[in-house]
């Protein structure tokens, strides 16, 4: 039962253009949610988080969008950039305190900038 | 920054034999975290710590287990290692407090031959 669902595999935008990342789940305690970025041979790294008390949070050309009814969470980004061509992991994790508790991830979209 | 540094890049083990990988981490977070990614699967939790000598399943515990000794060090053994436990491995530290992101390593990628 796959709790974090990130539907496109892949997604190819044109450079200078929004790409729009999406992503769903099913757990209804899942309180914070995080986007992450990955680079072939290296480890994911932390882009942007959103806690469940928000619906938006923003960081540079990169913002979050969560509507919680829908147990959907988007991640924009514009304008795009060649360097942004990377695989994208959505993550969420139900806190009970602490912070020690592991992040539920999807399975990632490949994004492809074009020149 | 946060540095989290993982002993090795690539290991070569056989079948059988007892795996140690490594993490270090020079934040002094209270959490670590063992995961895996495998293509198509994403990443998942193998397990996680919150502090010296404490220790928790994650989602897919069986066939490995954990050591934390000092705070700074979290390490991942494959008991027995076999072939379906070739994969990337990832550590990932956070504060100990709530909604704190991961910090993930570089990664380990094992293969079991």
């Amino acid at each position: 039962d796959q709790q974090v669902k990130q539907n496109s595999p892949s997604l190819s935008v044109q450079e200078g253009r929004i790409s729009i990342l999406n992503c769903d789940y099913t757990n209804s305690m899942f309180d914070y949610f995080l986007w992450y970025k990955k680079y072939p041979a290296e480890g994911p790294t932390f882009l942007i988080s959103i806690s469940s008390i928000k619906d938006k949070n923003e960081d540079g050309r990169f913002t979050v969008f969560l509507n919680k009814s829908a147990k959907h969470l988007s991640l924009h980004i514009v304008p795009s950039q060649p360097g942004d061509s990377a695989v994208y992991f959505c993550a969420a994790s139900a806190e009970t305190g602490g912070g020690a508790d592991g992040l539920t991830f999807g399975k990632g979209t490949h994004l492809i900038i074009q020149p | 920054d946060v540095k989290v540094t993982q002993s090795s890049r690539y290991l070569v083990k056989r079948t059988g034999e007892k795996v140690f990988l490594e993490c270090v981490q020079d934040m002094d977070h209270e959490n670590m975290f063992w995961y895996r990614q495998d293509p198509g699967l994403g990443l998942r939790l193998i397990y996680f710590s919150y502090d010296v000598k404490m220790k928790e399943k994650g989602d897919i515990p069986e066939g490995y287990s954990v050591s934390r000794e000092k705070k700074e060090r979290f390490s991942l053994i494959l008991e027995s290692a076999s072939t379906n436990q070739t994969s990337m491995y990832l550590c990932a530290t956070s504060a100990g407090y709530s909604n704190q992101p991961q910090h993930f390593g570089d990664g380990t990628r094992l293969s079991i031959l």
